[in-house]
């Protein structure tokens, strides 16, 4: 089982839609969970981060924590076709002693139509 | 500059030759990380250094792989004897880290390694 797991995709949504993008980890120490964006070839960007259950809303961005099933998810309102990239999760455990690094999933490719 | 640079953009090489990467991180951000990532998948971590020291290792995939990072800024990725399966793009981060580690990690544009 992969430590982060993602829907690779491709999930292609119409402009305007609501895009809803999934992730599930094995860790269950992991306290931070991290929404990176990557345009093609281009490197990762951060857009979202949460550290407690429930949902955080930034701008057209929300992401929601499960800890108890494990599941961190990011929604995208109001999709536009700038929105088209792939996605990459990515989850944090500080106790592990000496691992200080994020753990990605294999990210997944949305594409939004107009 | 202002962000993470990576040098070369991309390289080309054949097997069995040795490479360099170099990655200079964002002024004052003492933790650097490389990371690999194939197409179609999600960066695969392969090192951290906080400061000088290599803090987490245990990404490298083989002892063909070594990194430094002697002055605490530019860090050096070192693969040995490349193999084609070496081939893909590898990304360097930074970030400010210290005691409270944020995870916002700010990675270079990546060198994109071929071998043949």
């Amino acid at each position: 089982q992969k430590e982060v797991e993602q829907n690779s995709g491709p999930l292609s949504v119409p402009e305007g839609a609501i895009a809803s993008l999934n992730c599930t980890y094995s860790d269950r120490g992991s306290q931070s969970f991290f929404w990176y964006r990557q345009y093609s070839g281009k490197s990762p960007e951060l857009i979202m981060f949460i550290y407690s259950n429930g949902d955080k809303e930034d701008g057209r961005f929300t992401a929601q924590l499960n800890k108890a099933s494990q599941y961190v998810s990011l929604l995208i309102r109001d999709s536009q076709p700038s929105d088209s990239a792939t996605y990459l999760c990515a989850v944090f455990n500080p106790i592990i002693q000496g691992a200080q690094k994020l753990v990605f999933g294999q990210g997944t490719r949305l594409t939004i139509n107009p | 500059g202002a962000g993470v640079s990576q040098t070369p953009s991309n390289k080309v090489t054949e097997k069995g030759k040795y490479v360099e990467l170099r990655c200079d991180p964002i002024s004052g951000h003492t933790a650097l990380y490389w990371y690999r990532q194939s197409l179609g998948q999600g960066p695969e971590f392969l090192i951290y250094f906080q400061g000088t020291g290599a803090a987490d290792d245990s990404g490298l995939p083989n002892d063909r792989f070594f990194a430094v990072r002697p002055e605490g800024s530019v860090s050096t990725l070192k693969i040995q004897r490349t193999e084609r399966g070496d081939s893909a793009v590898y990304l360097c981060a930074s970030s400010p880290s210290g005691t409270r580690y944020t995870g916002e990690l700010f990675f270079g544009e990546g060198s994109r390694l071929t071998v043949l």
